[in-house]
């Protein structure tokens, strides 16, 4: 298994470009979420979803969209790029049943910059 | 909102001390996640906990769910223990995501 992985692994955009980072995992895992990294604020949640079609916000979700049409897949997407998104975004899964109370299954991170 | 408080922020120790990492929340849990973030910025679940103790290796967390309190704590430390770790709680039913504490930068001196 390829556990979760995430592309691109770096990235740099314009204010007000638009951009979908990716998301996908292997292990059939139902729940999947999204954070952001921020020095000295730690990981914050930005969106999750317990299953495919189902979706909710985070802590922080203002500026970012999600989708999830398969289990496998949750796309994170910026439709206007500002310079305060610059962060590290990690993803990660849990098994069916468990949530966010399940062991978690983090991706690499995008190391994502916004000029 | 769980508020969630580590302490502390950094620790530098020598190699073979025994070392406690603290975490403290504010509201009633169901779960809480100890996670280990390396140098190279890889994040990894370390343990789960909703009561008691649980022991893996040289790696022994704690949760007092009525103080609202957990430790971490590793025995014989080891150079390649250096890393973040970071405290996760995760309210009502897990459902909802993980609220994170800004983690505890250790690093073990040989």
């Amino acid at each position: 298994n390829a556990g979760v992985t995430q592309t691109p692994k770096f990235q740099v955009l314009k204010t007000g470009q638009s951009m979908t980072l990716q998301c996908a995992q292997d292990m059939n895992h139902e729940y999947m979420s999204w954070y952001r990294q921020d020095p000295g604020m730690g990981l914050r949640l930005i969106h999750y979803s317990v299953g495919a079609g189902i979706t909710d916000q985070g802590e922080v979700p203002n500026g970012y969209n999600v989708s999830r049409s398969t289990t496998e897949d949750f796309p994170l997407r910026l439709l206007s790029a500002a310079p305060s998104q610059t962060s590290v975004y990690f993803c990660a899964s849990s098994y069916t049943g468990g949530g966010a109370r399940g062991t978690q299954y983090f991706g690499p991170g995008t190391r994502l910059t916004v000029l | 909102k769980n508020e969630v408080e580590q302490s502390p922020q950094n620790l530098t120790a020598q190699e073979g001390e025994f070392i406690t990492i603290n975490c403290s929340y504010s509201v009633g849990i169901s779960a809480l996640h100890w996670l280990q973030q390396h140098p190279g910025g890889g994040i990894v679940s370390l343990f789960m906990l909703s009561s008691g103790k649980k022991k893996h290796g040289r790696l022994i967390a704690t949760i007092n769910i009525q103080e609202k309190h957990s430790s971490l704590h590793i025995t014989a430390s080891h150079p390649r223990d250096s890393a973040v770790y970071i405290c996760a709680v995760v309210a009502g039913g897990g459902a909802d995501g993980l609220t994170f504490g800004k983690g505890t930068h250790l690093i073990i001196q040989p």
